[in-house]
């Protein structure tokens, strides 16, 4: 059973695209984040959820919209795709917010071409 | 807010000798440290974590921290490496703000 799992974990598409990833934890847990890993690794929190509220928005294009229709599900969904969009976005959860061993998923290496 | 810097950017390394990863962090308020390894391909997996207690922390795969207040370092170290070691290592920091803030990671390559 994977723990945290994100679908897909390959997406090639055009420039203008409107695309979603899709996240669900199993472990119970209160709080899910998105993570974007860049180019360089360089690993940066976007957003952060707890119990489906909105805790954590980073300086992320409002182009990205998180939505969570419950505390185990937490999709991010991206409009008008650009070329700088190519990344690793992993999602994460923990039981609470702060002081807890966060838990990743396996990663969707988005391509925007 | 905090913040990590790690210090070395790759760090190549013979098999079964020993290897060091050094990690300093800021901050203003108590942290929780922690050191995550990042296969090929794969996402992040946790090796072991500084909530509190004991400053020396075991994790898996024969890897252990040294949590140093007053130098503010969490280092990884392991005695004995292996091929399959060879991965990036993140160290990260959270602090009051329930943020996870990594650092820029260290390729550890182990060469036979």
């Amino acid at each position: 059973d994977t723990a945290v799992s994100q679908t897909p974990k390959y997406l090639v598409t055009q420039m203008g695209n409107d695309k979603s990833i899709k996240c669900e934890q199993n472990l119970g847990h209160d709080t899910m984040y998105w993570y974007k890993q860049d180019s360089k690794k360089f690993l940066k929190i976007m957003f952060s959820y707890n119990n489906k509220e909105l805790i954590i928005n980073e300086t992320v294009p409002n182009r990205f919209s998180p939505k969570s229709p419950d505390k185990a599900h937490l999709n991010l969904h991206i409009n008008s795709l650009e070329l700088g969009d190519s990344a690793v976005y992993f999602c994460a959860s923990s039981p609470q917010l702060g002081g807890n061993t966060i838990y990743f998923g396996e990663g969707s290496w988005l391509t925007v071409v | 807010a905090q913040s990590v810097t790690q210090l070395d950017s790759q760090v190549p390394v013979f098999e079964e000798a020993p290897v060091e990863l050094r990690c300093n962090y800021s901050s203003s308020v108590s942290v929780y440290l922690f050191w995550y390894v990042q296969y090929p391909n794969q996402g992040l997996q946790l090796l072991l974590k500084y909530l509190s207690g004991s400053t020396l922390v075991k994790g898996i795969n024969g890897f252990e921290a040294e949590f140093n207040k007053s130098q503010t370092s969490f280092h990884l170290r392991k005695p004995s490496v292996h091929i399959s070691d060879t991965a990036e290592y993140f160290c990260a920091v959270s602090g009051g703000d329930y943020k996870l803030s990594f650092g820029a990671g260290t390729t550890v390559t182990v060469r036979a």
